[in-house]
């Protein structure tokens, strides 16, 4: 079975400084799908960013980008120039290429500072 | 931007009521599915359901719920006499059956058992 690991419960950054969350994952398949949610107070699942395990180059979105090393099994998030609205948790997540069933992490509160 | 959306936001029952989680996932979607966050863990898997039927479920998905798409635009979940320990945030998801296609998120149905 899949697992992922975010080692860091709680992080915290300085608005407009850069942070880094940590995601590591654990699987056989060469087929799968890397995503990232971020979670406001109001509990809402929000897709931040996706990758493709096929894809050697790292996804961006905006201020947002990931840093995967899929020999390593590592897909960390990249938030630059932070702002007060990024405050929430983020759920790093795997799918299975066959499948369609999310396997989460146990989540990063991010907290951001003035 | 086309969204899930569920209701009701938020409900209190007794325990041993059952309790009925609407959602209409996004039109174009084939692939529905619910997920489970109890407060301070991490989203964990439940059920999907495509064409009409579960395609997969997890070990929490047991007797007690069930699914159902009973017209064109929504999709249920049931939770037959419900225990303290189903007070949780629910939230219903959808995508297109493509390998690897976003899973979108609902707003969530948080659900308090008393």
């Amino acid at each position: 079975a899949q697992t992922v690991t975010q080692s860091q419960p709680e992080m915290s950054v300085q608005e407009a400084e850069t942070v880094t969350l940590s995601c590591t994952y654990d699987t056989s398949e060469s087929d799968y799908y890397l995503f990232w949610y971020k979670q406001p107070p109001s509990r809402q699942m929000i897709l931040v960013i996706r990758q493709e395990a096929y894809k050697q180059q790292n996804a961006t979105e905006n201020r947002f980008s990931v840093n995967f090393q899929k020999a390593a099994k590592s897909f960390s998030l990249k938030i630059s120039d932070s702002q007060l609205g990024d405050a929430a948790m983020y759920f790093c997540a795997y799918l299975t290429g066959g499948g369609n069933k999310l396997t989460f992490g146990t989540g990063t509160q991010l907290k951001v500072e003035l | 931007e086309p969204e899930v959306t569920q209701t009701p936001s938020h409900q209190v029952t007794q325990m041993g009521q059952e309790v009925i989680l609407r959602c209409v996932p996004i039109s174009n979607h084939l692939y529905f599915y619910w997920y489970r966050q109890i407060l301070g863990q991490k989203v964990e898997f439940l059920v999907s359901f495509y064409n009409n039927e579960i395609s997969e479920k997890s070990e929490i998905f047991d007797d007690q719920f069930s699914v159902e798409r009973p017209d064109g635009s929504n999709f249920t979940l049931k939770i037959r006499s419900t225990k303290l320990e189903d007070s949780a945030m629910y939230f219903c998801a959808s995508s297109n059956p493509l390998p690897g296609n976003t899973i979108y998120f609902g707003e969530g149905s948080w659900l308090t058992v008393v």
